[in-house]
């Protein structure tokens, strides 16, 4: 089945810098890469998502790009605030199974 | 997205019974899943509810300690039974909305003394 490798486990930024996180998946049929940010006692939220068919996408100051001959895609993030600092998941979806999450990694944003 | 509710939004359990979360959802969904996450850890998948038919479980998760019912397309409900402190944990809820994305209930805390 699929598995999702997801680094760093923890990241440390000073506000302003940029930060990004790196995720690998084994599957080749996995088509749907979504990111999710939990903040401290609350529910994951989707922030942004990409599908196999596209290399990049943008919202603001997030990014996400997919290298499906690598099988890795990461979130980018731009001039971090604090308001930034959650753990983000990744997440890989075979065709119509079910999500696979990475483990996760704690963003820290210093003011 | 969608507009998910959870009950309860937390509870302290003596070890032994069983609790049930409900999941409620504004709109008819196809799709409803319940997850496990640990302090500190990443989602994992308990089981997908399927309106009309028996969940389907994940390795590891199995129907007499997780039973779940589907009796509608806006409505689930998870139930722990012969809790453990091993159980403490947070139980969310989540739903697709299409066949990629997928949204989360605000979670159940669930501490077993």
């Amino acid at each position: 089945g699929e598995n999702v490798e997801q680094h760093p486990s923890t990241l440390s930024v000073q506000e302003g810098d940029s930060a990004v996180i790196k995720c690998t998946y084994s599957d080749s049929a996995s088509n749907y890469f979504p990111w999710y940010k939990q903040e401290l006692g609350k529910r994951p939220q989707l922030i942004i998502d990409i599908r196999s068919n596209v290399g990049e996408k943008k919202d603001q100051r997030i990014a996400v790009t997919l290298n499906k001959t690598a099988k890795h895609f990461s979130l980018h993030i731009t001039e971090t605030q604090p308001e930034d600092s959650a753990v983000y998941f990744c997440a890989a979806k075979p065709g119509f199974q079910k999500l696979v999450f990475g483990t996760g990694t704690r963003l820290l944003v210093s003011p | 997205s969608a507009v998910i509710s959870q009950k309860p939004s937390r509870d302290i359990c003596q070890r032994g019974t069983s609790l049930t979360i409900q999941c409620q959802v504004d709109s008819q969904v196809t799709m409803m899943f319940w997850y496990r996450q640990q302090p500190g850890q990443s989602l994992t998948l308990i089981a997908t509810a399927n309106q009309g038919s028996e969940a389907t479980y994940e390795s590891g998760f199995v129907i007499d300690k997780f039973p779940i019912s589907r009796p509608n397309l806006t409505f689930s409900t998870l139930t722990v039974s012969n809790m453990s402190p091993e159980d403490s944990s947070i139980y969310l809820c989540s739903v697709a909305l299409s066949s990629y994305e997928q949204y989360f209930g605000p979670g159940t805390r669930l501490t077993v003394t």
